[in-house]
């Protein structure tokens, strides 16, 4: 039971490049988040999926794509990477009905754009 | 709106002193409220949890109560040790976004 899986680790892209970070997680949970984490700033949400076949825009959803592959892959996209998006990736996963609603993270990526 | 209030750190402590990091929350009813912990290079994991007014979460020492009157969840452990060393993260669940809303965390830094 690998719990949530990321990749990759780190990643470092020019201004204008595209790449997709992907996340799946093997706890069948129907909730999958991706969040970008700043000094000083904690975690923000960029998208979320609530359930197969949705996602949704979280707080800092600009520059980025995101896809629900299926039930346990849930993937990033960036189309144009800019400096700004330099950050650590975490996807997280989540059972929607449990009552004290825990979610569990990836070990995350290093993105660094230059 | 909702929202999470931690104290700034770092919080700097020697080996077995008494911790206590504040957290305070804004929320319409009663929110499920969350400790997180996140260890040098690795992702978050959830330290301890209260669903209710005056249940009290634990785990590896910690604690946290939940207090509706104060709206606050307080970290506290009574002998930390350099391995605690970490940041710590205070959160809320918000039911009608499915999300959990977060504080900014707080770094702790335990000298030998």
């Amino acid at each position: 039971n690998a719990g949530v899986t990321q990749t990759p680790k780190f990643q470092v892209l020019k201004t204008g490049q595209s790449m997709t970070l992907q996340c799946a997680q093997d706890m069948n949970h129907n909730s999958m988040y991706w969040y970008r984490q700043d000094p000083g700033m904690g975690l923000r949400l960029i998208y979320y999926s609530a359930s197969e076949g949705t996602t949704d825009k979280g707080e800092v959803p600009n520059g980025y794509n995101v896809s629900r592959l299926n039930k346990r892959e849930f993937s990033l996209r960036l189309e144009s990477a800019a400096p700004s998006q330099t950050s650590v990736y975490f996807c997280a996963s989540s059972e929607l009905g449990q009552g004290a609603y825990e979610q569990y993270f990836g070990p995350g990526t290093r993105l660094t754009v230059t | 709106g909702n929202s999470v209030t931690q104290m700034e750190g770092p919080v700097t402590l020697s080996e077995e002193a008494f911790l206590t990091i504040n957290c305070t929350y804004t929320a319409t009813g009663y929110p499920s409220l969350f400790w997180y912990v996140q260890y040098p290079g690795e992702g978050l994991q959830l330290l301890l949890k209260a669903t209710k007014a005056d249940d009290k979460g634990s785990n590896k020492g910690f604690e946290a109560t939940y207090r509706k009157e104060t709206t606050s969840f307080h970290l506290e452990k009574g002998s930390v040790q350099v391995s605690d060393s970490a940041v710590y993260f205070c959160a809320l669940y918000w039911k009608i976004k499915y999300q959990l809303i977060w504080g900014a965390g707080t770094k702790l830094i335990i000298k030998p």
